[in-house]
């Protein structure tokens, strides 16, 4: 199985902040890399699929990179509605894994 | 819009099953994969199955292989999960979602396995 490792695991930002997560994957996994939003009690919301292609209606201070092995998710500007949970997965072979979460707290 | 929504959670005994629906709308149905992911309190994400636009392909993650069977009905468009032989550790709230990169997802339904 693809091990999916995140860097933070948590997170202490302001409003305004520049913000990046990082995202490894234990064997390579090309472009097949999603990013997602998860609010308390709230379903998972889609920002980023294909390690850097915006899903419709995403804010485009959100931005996605990387290939093969290593990735990361950038807020470019934070906002108050971005304080959150963000998981990376990886969609390149079975069984399909997720990162443990970055846990995104407001300083 | 796309609109997904989970439906047939609730409280079983261990041993026991039970039968996810996912009624889909917004987009067509049967043009998409169509995935079942898992979160038990407080843990991540878990992919549990999916399953191609026809039918005709399924995979499921290894914990639920010969327990979890699923199935979509495109006349419906509704996307199922038929749980039998259910354990404690299959406690969680369940979403579907669609696409092969997981684009909507529903509201989720809550399973507790418990006696």
């Amino acid at each position: 199985d693809i091990q999916m490792t995140q860097s933070p695991s948590s997170l202490s930002a302001s409003v305004g902040d520049r913000v990046t997560i990082t995202c490894r994957a234990s064997q390579g996994i090309s472009n097949y890399l999603a990013w997602f939003q998860q609010k308390p009690g709230k379903a998972p919301k889609s920002l980023i699929y294909a390690a850097s292609s915006l899903q419709s209606g995403v804010p485009s201070r959100f931005s996605g990179s990387g290939s093969g092995t290593d990735f990361t998710l950038t807020i470019s500007s934070l906002q108050p509605e971005d304080f959150a949970t963000y998981y990376c997965q990886q969609y390149n072979s079975y069984p399909i894994t997720f990162g443990q979460g970055t846990r995104l707290e407001i300083k | 819009e796309v609109q997904l929504v989970e439906s047939g959670g609730g409280l079983v005994q261990p041993g026991g099953s039970l039968r996810l629906s996912c009624a889909a709308s917004g987009f067509t149905f049967s043009s998409y994969w169509m995935t079942w992911v898992r979160q038990a309190p407080g843990k991540r994400l878990e992919w549990v199955a999916n399953i191609n636009q026809d039918g005709s392909e399924k995979y499921y993650v290894d914990s639920v292989k010969g327990r979890f069977t699923i199935s979509r009905d495109n006349a419906k468009n509704s996307l199922y999960l038929q749980m039998n032989s259910l354990r404690a550790e299959d406690t969680a709230v369940y979403y579907c979602a669609n696409g092969i990169a997981f684009d909507s997802w529903g509201q989720g339904a809550l399973v507790t396995v418990s006696s």
